[in-house]
């Protein structure tokens, strides 16, 4: 069974402080991963997926297959960055998507 | 392009009846997938439509059904309501020229509450 896990639920940082979401996944095959963002009020969308292996406002994910991780980071945090984030997983076929169970992050100014 | 749109947006219900939920991808879009969150389960996958043919399938019961029209356009159907299935029900769609693992575009959301 493919399962996403993220272990924090509250990110806080300071304005300018590095940020660091963890994700792992558990998946037999070759994984598509993903981070998807809720901003307040408004829709999950998609913040970044690890086979475009795109900068978005500042984010990269790298995909460790070893680990089977795909952490979310960015050096410099933006108060804009608060919001809900969430790993997810697709695969082995369709648009199925597995939900972690999301982080929340607070940039303080 | 227009978003994802869901109707109704809330909705409340009883114990026992049923309900129906309906989902507009943005056009041309042929995959409609339906996750159901709530506070403690968080995101779930229901089912994932595509040319009118159900792909995939999660963990619920049978009392949750849906179907696509010829013009992509899904409904979500939960029978003999109970508390539990209270919850925000969210429905996004994808491009999916073929393959798996296409960006999905979310809707508001419909948020159910069964008294």
């Amino acid at each position: 069974a493919q399962r996403v896990t993220q272990p924090e639920k509250l990110l806080s940082v300071f304005k300018g402080a590095p940020v660091e979401l963890k994700c792992n996944y558990s998946y037999s095959g070759s994984p598509e991963l993903f981070w998807y963002v809720q901003y307040s009020r408004q829709r999950l969308q998609l913040l970044l997926r690890h086979i475009s292996r795109e900068s978005i406002k500042g984010f990269t994910a790298d995909l460790n297959k070893g680990e089977t991780s795909f952490h979310l980071k960015k050096p410099f945090a933006q108060e804009e960055d608060s919001a809900m984030y969430y790993c997810a997983l697709s695969g082995p076929a369709g648009n199925k998507l597995t939900f972690g169970g999301g982080t929340r992050v607070l940039v303080k100014p | 392009k227009a978003g994802v749109t869901q109707t109704p947006r809330y909705l409340i219900k009883t114990r026992g009846q049923q309900v129906t939920l309906s989902c507009s991808p943005i056009s041309g879009h042929r995959s409609v997938s339906w996750y159901q969150q709530t506070p403690g389960q968080g995101l779930q996958f229901l089912f994932e439509y595509f040319s009118e043919t159900q792909r995939n399938k999660g963990n619920f019961p049978g009392r949750f059904s849906g179907r696509q029209f010829s013009n992509s356009r899904s409904e979500m159907n939960v029978s003999t309501l109970e508390l539990g299935d209270s919850a925000l029900y969210l429905c996004a769609s994808s491009l999916d020229p073929g393959g798996s693992g296409y960006e999905q575009y979310f809707g508001p959301g419909t948020r159910l509450t069964v008294t």
